[in-house]
């Protein structure tokens, strides 16, 4: 299948700084990735819709200034958490549409902020 | 409110017997329906998916059976191994829309 990257796989950050998690597609080109957030033991969070070129579309309930989404290249995304506090630490996914309807999934980032 | 329902939340399965996990939905316009599998600290990884103008896809030890008219579709998995312990979730989504995920079922297969 698809490969999709996902970068760092583990961060500790210091509560009020900002943690970039990067989102690559290895060997397709993807114009719509998706980043959700897991909490243990729960089903995937969907957090925002982005597409290559454009704004992300946020679900709602979910900060568009705290989880800044940007998607510059087909190849990819990127989420940064601004201003992290100790709530915002969680499993972060990003998946990539590949070939119509198909999604491949990254590895996940687990976000600490101590 | 949940486009997708799932269950059972958890499984336990004896080694070599068959797991099945149910989803349903109401949204008649879904026409992709994937199964992921997650296992812990994990990215969810594509196991098998299928489109409503089929009733059944097989890969390997896994299938899919899909009910149309009922609005339900599950998956099997055959002669369930040690390995194949980890959490499952089924998805669907409407050509050009997001994905809805099931809410997830914890699977174990038991030695």
């Amino acid at each position: 299948g698809a490969v999709v990257s996902q970068h760092p796989s583990r961060v500790i950050c210091k509560s009020g700084t900002s943690v970039k998690i990067e989102c690559r597609s290895l060997d397709f080109q993807a114009t719509t990735m998706f980043w959700y957030r897991q909490f243990p033991k729960q089903s995937l969070m969907l957090m925002a819709t982005s597409n290559e070129g454009s704004k992300a579309t946020y679900e709602q309930g979910v900060e568009k200034d705290k989880f800044l989404i940007n998607h510059a290249s087909l190849t990819l995304s990127t989420l940064t958490v601004t201003s992290a506090h100790p709530e915002d630490s969680s499993f972060y996914i990003c998946s990539a549409q590949h070939a119509g309807n198909t999604i491949y999934f990254g590895e996940g980032s687990w976000l600490t902020v101590v | 409110q949940q486009q997708v329902k799932q269950s059972p939340q958890s499984l336990i399965v004896q080694k070599g017997g068959i797991s099945i996990i149910n989803c349903a939905y109401e949204n008649t316009a879904f026409d992709y329906f994937p199964w992921y599998q997650q296992f812990p600290g994990k990215g969810p990884a594509l196991l098998i998916a299928i489109r409503p103008d089929v009733s059944e896809k097989k890969e390997g030890r896994f299938t899919i059976s899909f009910n149309k008219s009922a609005k339900q579709f599950s998956l099997h998995i055959m002669d369930s191994q040690p390995g194949d312990s980890a959490t499952y979730f089924c998805a669907a989504r409407e050509s050009g829309n997001q994905f809805y995920f099931g809410t997830g079922t914890s699977l174990t297969v038991i030695p």
